[in-house]
């Protein structure tokens, strides 16, 4: 299994660019979801899935769009990229809907720059 | 607003001392999980707790679930430079719905020194 898995590693943006981070598990997990880390901040949750078709909002939604088209994917969207949102984005993973019930495999991150 | 409150924000301990780090939360606990994150690298799952009173251990690594308190402690004993690192607490709350979410506190940082 290639777990979680994140691309690209690294990404320069300008102001207004739109670009989608993709995620994607092999293991079958109903459970992803996606973060962002700032200094100081730990991680905030910006959107989660619970099934294919299925997402939610998290803490920090704004400027973020999400699907979930396949079990396998779940790509999160930028639709107008503003230096407030450069940050190092984590996506991860988990077998059961239910968040607390299993452990949350994380991918290796995306380190965003929006200029 | 931030759910999760961890205390401290930062801490530095001499080589062979031990620390605890806590983890509190504004809402009903459903589960907690500690990761532990290298700086610039990802996260590394340490244990995850579900029942109030539960207590793990993982190497020096303890951590305990408080359900009445909403609260987990994790206690390293005799630290090694190999503990550094940031350390998250992530809190298993309800989402909409039937579905339950993840959200983690600001991390702990922790330097250990010779």
């Amino acid at each position: 299994n290639a777990g979680v898995t994140q691309t690209p590693k690294f990404q320069v943006l300008k102001t207004g660019q739109s670009m989608t981070l993709q995620c994607a598990q092999d293991m079958n997990h109903e459970y992803m979801s996606w973060y962002r880390q700032d200094p100081g901040m730990g991680l905030r949750l910006i959107h989660y899935s619970v099934g294919a078709g299925i997402t939610d909002q998290g803490e920090v939604p704004n400027g973020y769009n999400v699907s979930r088209s396949t079990t396998e994917d779940f790509p999160l969207r930028l639709l107008s990229a503003a230096p407030s949102q450069t940050s190092v984005y984590f996506c991860a993973s988990s077998y059961s809907r239910l968040a607390g019930t299993y452990e949350q495999y994380f991918g290796p991150g995306t380190r965003l720059t929006v200029t | 607003s931030q759910e999760l409150e961890q205390s401290p924000q930062s801490l530095i301990v001499q080589e062979g001392k031990n620390l605890t780090i806590n983890c509190t939360s504004s809402k009903t606990l459903y589960g907690l999980y500690w990761y532990k994150q290298k700086y610039g690298e990802g996260l590394i799952f340490l244990m995850m707790l579900q029942k109030g009173g539960e207590e793990k251990s993982h190497e020096k690594i303890t951590a305990k679930l408080d359900e009445k308190k909403q609260q987990s402690s994790l206690h390293i004993t005799a630290s090694q430079p190999s503990h550094a690192g940031i350390y998250l607490c992530g809190a298993v709350t309800w989402g909409t719905g039937t579905a339950s979410k993840l959200t983690f506190g600001t991390g702990t940082r922790l330097q250990v020194t010779l």
